[in-house]
């Protein structure tokens, strides 16, 4: 049981670049999130989405896209990639919305120069 | 706002020595209070939920509780493999009628043999 899978671990891009971070769970999760985490700061929330095509904006959506074609996969898109979105991201899923705990990926390290 | 405060920043405790991390919350109707543990380079992962005051959880080593304001991770005799970050979150309702899950920074624990 591979749990949440996210792709790639480490990238760098160049400020303007696009990109698509992966995101895959297998436990059948109808929730799913998309979380940064910087220093000094608490996980923030990007995007969720409560099930297949339905997506809504969390507490720091500018800049960021997401779509969810099917219950596994919930990839986050950036745009154009700028300095201020260096950090660790991290993709949940929960069985649902509330009083359920999140199950993490190992995260995304990204760094834009 | 929902507000969560987690302190101290860090602690190095001798392997054995027991001590309790705090966690501080402001929520208006908390929903659920969730404690994880995050290694360097990981995804957090779930710990313990709490739902009402005087509840309390426990699991090897560690004991969660939970007051109207505050919980408390309670870590006995721990051993070097307890040396991680441990975050803190309050599930709330928002004024849209859905709930938010809002995180503490954390208190990194290092555990000295």
């Amino acid at each position: 049981n591979a749990g949440v899978t996210q792709t790639p671990k480490f990238q760098v891009l160049k400020t303007g670049q696009s990109m698509t971070l992966q995101c895959a769970q297998d436990m059948n999760h109808e929730y799913m999130s998309w979380y940064r985490q910087d220093p000094g700061m608490g996980l923030r929330l990007i995007h969720y989405s409560v099930g297949a095509g339905i997506t809504d904006q969390g507490e720091v959506p500018n800049g960021y896209n997401v779509s969810r074609s099917t219950t596994e996969d919930f990839p986050l898109r950036l745009l154009s990639a700028a300095p201020s979105q260096t950090s660790v991201y991290f993709c949940a899923s929960s069985l649902s919305v509330t009083n359920s705990p999140l199950h993490f990926g190992n995260g995304t390290r990204l760094t834009v120069t | 706002e929902d507000q969560v405060t987690q302190s101290p920043e860090a602690l190095r405790l001798q392997e054995g020595e027991s001590s309790s991390l705090n966690c501080s919350y402001t929520v208006s109707g908390l929903r659920g209070l969730f404690w994880y543990r995050q290694d360097p380079g990981k995804g957090p992962e779930f710990l313990f939920t709490l739902y009402s005051a005087g509840e309390e959880k426990e699991k090897e080593r560690l004991k969660a509780t939970l007051t109207k304001k505050e919980s408390f991770l309670h870590i006995t005799a721990p051993k070097p493999e307890d040396s991680a970050t441990y975050l803190c979150a309050v599930q709330g309702p928002t004024a849209f009628g859905n709930e938010k899950l809002t995180f503490g920074t954390g208190t990194r624990l290092t555990i000295i043999p």
